[in-house]
């Protein structure tokens, strides 16, 4: 099955810089890259996701490249805020009914 | 719109005891699934029914069964709690007659085995 390796685990930024978390994934046929983010004790949301036909996408402070070729796909937060602090997955589907999900980062911004 | 909703929010089990969570989705979505959720161990599969009458093991399928009792509500039991299975269960859904629609997730039930 599909493999999902997200780096790194921990991510601590000073506020107003950029973060950026990285997954690569195993099976070429995945398709589709969502990324979910999780405060504590809260459900995972959807923030952005991706689809392989498209190179990067995105979404007011938020950016997903997608690297098809390398099997890697990235997260990239701008201007990071005290609310961007949470546990963020990455995850990948081939067009299937199922989801894998990397191990996930948990990024704390320092005010 | 509630989306999914999870029952209970929390319980506290013996090691042996049987128990059966709830989940329940009022967006008409075809497709339930249930994870757990581990420290540092992302989101794991347990079960996932594709459609109404049709459930498939995902990759954590040992000590569980699942129900899809309508398209409605898909529900999680354990046979016999063991304290490996202390962890967070999410229930999601998703509509995959859309394309490339996400899952939306419930609140999760947190379950501990003494």
């Amino acid at each position: 099955g599909e493999n999902v390796e997200q780096h790194p685990s921990t991510l601590s930024v000073q506020e107003g810089d950029s973060a950026v978390i990285k997954c690569t994934y195993s099976d070429s046929a995945s398709n589709y890259f969502p990324w979910y983010k999780q405060e504590l004790g809260k459900r995972p949301q959807l923030i952005i996701d991706i689809r392989s036909n498209v190179g990067e996408k995105k979404d007011q402070r938020i950016a997903v490249t997608l690297n098809k070729t390398a099997k890697h796909f990235s997260l990239h937060i701008t201007e990071t805020q005290p609310e961007d602090s949470a546990v963020y997955f990455c995850a990948a589907s081939k067009n299937d009914y199922k989801l894998s999900f990397g191990a996930g980062t948990t990024v704390t911004v320092r005010a | 719109n509630a989306g999914v909703t999870q029952t209970p929010k929390f319980q506290v089990l013996k090691t042996g005891q049987s128990m059966t969570l709830q989940c329940a989705q009022d967006m008409n979505h075809n497709s339930m699934y249930w994870y757990r959720q581990d420290p540092g161990m992302g989101l794991r599969l347990i079960y996932y029914s594709a459609s109404e009458g049709t459930t498939d093991k995902g990759e954590v399928p040992n000590g569980y069964n699942v129900s899809r009792l309508n398209k409605r509500e898909f529900s999680l039991r354990l046979e016999s709690a063991a304290p490996s299975q202390t962890s967070v269960y999410f229930c999601a859904s998703r509509d995959p007659g859309q394309g490339f629609e996400p899952q939306h997730f419930g609140d999760g039930t947190r379950l501990s085995i003494l």
